[in-house]
């Protein structure tokens, strides 16, 4: 079975530009989890998806956007690039139920320049 | 929102030596998972402990909720386990998201 796919790998941006993550969860797993790991900063929780709706999300500005389709997937988006925003980006998946197992894409390195 | 300190933050060891790395948490929990993150960034799922004690080859881990906190346990340690090891914990029911950790990077050295 294949696990969380997150693409791409790498990503290289200039500021004020648009960056555009992917990411696919397991398969059977309704909720999406966008993480954002910046040197210094540790794991911190951008943004929660289930069954296509926004479920909540964590202390960034709103040009940290995403959304999920009908088959789960999701995509996170983020608006007018700034330097700190460099850092990797990782997505997790898991079934929505209160004692829930959260499992892990590669990430998606993003550099902003 | 809730709080979550590992110890040690950094940790040396000798191949084929134990370690206990401790994660404390702030608050009562209904979810608490340790990872490894590889040197490439991936987060490895270790355990699924919101209590009671679990084992996995040379890992294992213990959970104590009612005093808010947790243990890995690496015996035998490999060069291979070097990395950093992440807690990261979910409380309450509305909200779904893990917090995690600042973790403990492990160099094991031969």
């Amino acid at each position: 079975e294949a696990g969380v796919t997150q693409s791409p790998t790498h990503l290289i941006k200039t500021r004020g530009q648009q960056a555009t993550l992917r990411c696919s969860p397991i398969s059977g797993h309704t909720s999406v989890y966008w993480y954002q790991q910046a040197l210094g900063l540790g794991l911190q929780f951008l943004l929660w998806y289930d069954e296509g709706e926004e479920r909540n999300r964590g202390n960034f500005p709103p040009r940290f956007s995403g959304r999920q389709f009908p088959n789960y997937s999701s995509e996170l988006n983020v608006n007018a690039l700034e330097l700190e925003d460099s850092a990797l980006y990782l997505c997790a998946s898991s079934l929505r139920v209160v004692k829930n197992i959260q499992y892990f894409g590669a990430g998606t390195r993003l550099s902003v320049l | 929102g809730i709080q979550v300190e590992q110890s040690p933050p950094d940790l040396i060891l000798q191949e084929g030596a134990n370690s206990t790395l401790r994660c404390n948490f702030s608050d009562s929990v209904n979810n608490l998972q340790w990872f490894h993150q590889n040197p490439w960034g991936q987060l490895i799922n270790l355990f699924y402990i919101p209590s009671g004690t679990k084992q996995n080859g040379r890992l294992s881990a213990t959970t104590v909720a009612t005093e808010r906190y947790s243990l890995l346990y690496i015996s035998s340690s490999q060069t291979t386990d070097s990395g950093v090891y992440f807690c990261a914990v979910k409380s309450g029911a509305g909200s779904y998201q893990l917090t995690f950790g600042k973790g403990t990077k492990l160099s094991v050295i031969p």
